[in-house]
């Protein structure tokens, strides 16, 4: 199986700051998925990326970036941080459509 | 459209008892279907897949799930709980092809034990 790496388990930024948020596949898969997950609100896609410098908008993209500017690596960017943006947030990636998505262990962010 | 419900945002079982966590899909086309447990503080992992081979999928950790197309449904279930099955648990279903690979998660059901 694929190895997902996200970069830090738990993060603490202060509100305005620009907060890069890493993720890391060990094999060669195209798909690659970030996702914000909220008590009450279940999973819910930021951005996903089909290939290197490829991005497609999810359901919720306002106030995120992202890139991928290799196959292997997808940030996901907080423009500037608000405390709406208090989450935990997991990276996901994919071989193949229709494939399951595997997941990183999750960042746990909080902007005071 | 896709979409995933699943009934009952927490479930409480004995040690030892019958776990069913129900999931209904509402899909046009042929389904790709996936239950994942989520561990505290920990990412998704894949629990078991349905891909349109054998109706029951049978998972890791003495899960399975039965593909009923009958009833949209998609329920997870194990024979005995033990008390580490204590976790949350998705149901997703995969979008069509052209969609991108996405999925569409239900709500989560929370997974207790009691000894």
């Amino acid at each position: 199986d694929v190895k997902v790496t996200q970069s830090s388990r738990y993060l603490v930024k202060r509100t305005g700051e620009k907060v890069f948020l890493e993720c890391v596949q060990d094999m060669d898969h195209e798909n690659m998925f970030w996702y914000r997950q909220d008590p009450g609100l279940g999973l819910r896609l930021i951005y996903f990326s089909y290939d290197v410098k490829m991005k497609e908008k999810g359901d919720i993209p306002e106030g995120y970036s992202v890139s991928r500017e290799k196959k292997e690596r997808f940030s996901l960017i907080l423009e500037s941080a608000s405390t709406n943006q208090t989450s935990m947030y997991l990276c996901a990636v994919q071989g193949r459509s229709n494939q399951p998505q595997h997941f990183g262990d999750g960042t746990r962010l909080s902007i005071l | 459209a896709q979409s995933v419900t699943q009934l009952g945002s927490h479930v409480s079982v004995s040690e030892g008892a019958l776990v069913l966590l129900r999931c209904n899909y509402s899909s046009s086309v042929p389904p790709y279907l996936f239950w994942y447990v989520q561990y505290p503080n920990q990412g998704l992992q894949l629990l078991l897949k349905y891909t349109s081979a054998a109706t029951l999928v049978k998972g890791i950790n003495g899960f399975e799930a039965e593909f009923k197309k009958s009833e949209t449904s998609f329920h997870l279930t194990k024979p005995s709980a033990h008390m580490s099955d204590a976790a949350e648990y998705f149901c997703a279903v995969s979008l069509t092809y052209n969609q991108g690979g996405k999925l569409i998660f239900g709500q989560g059901t929370e997974l207790s034990v009691k000894p």
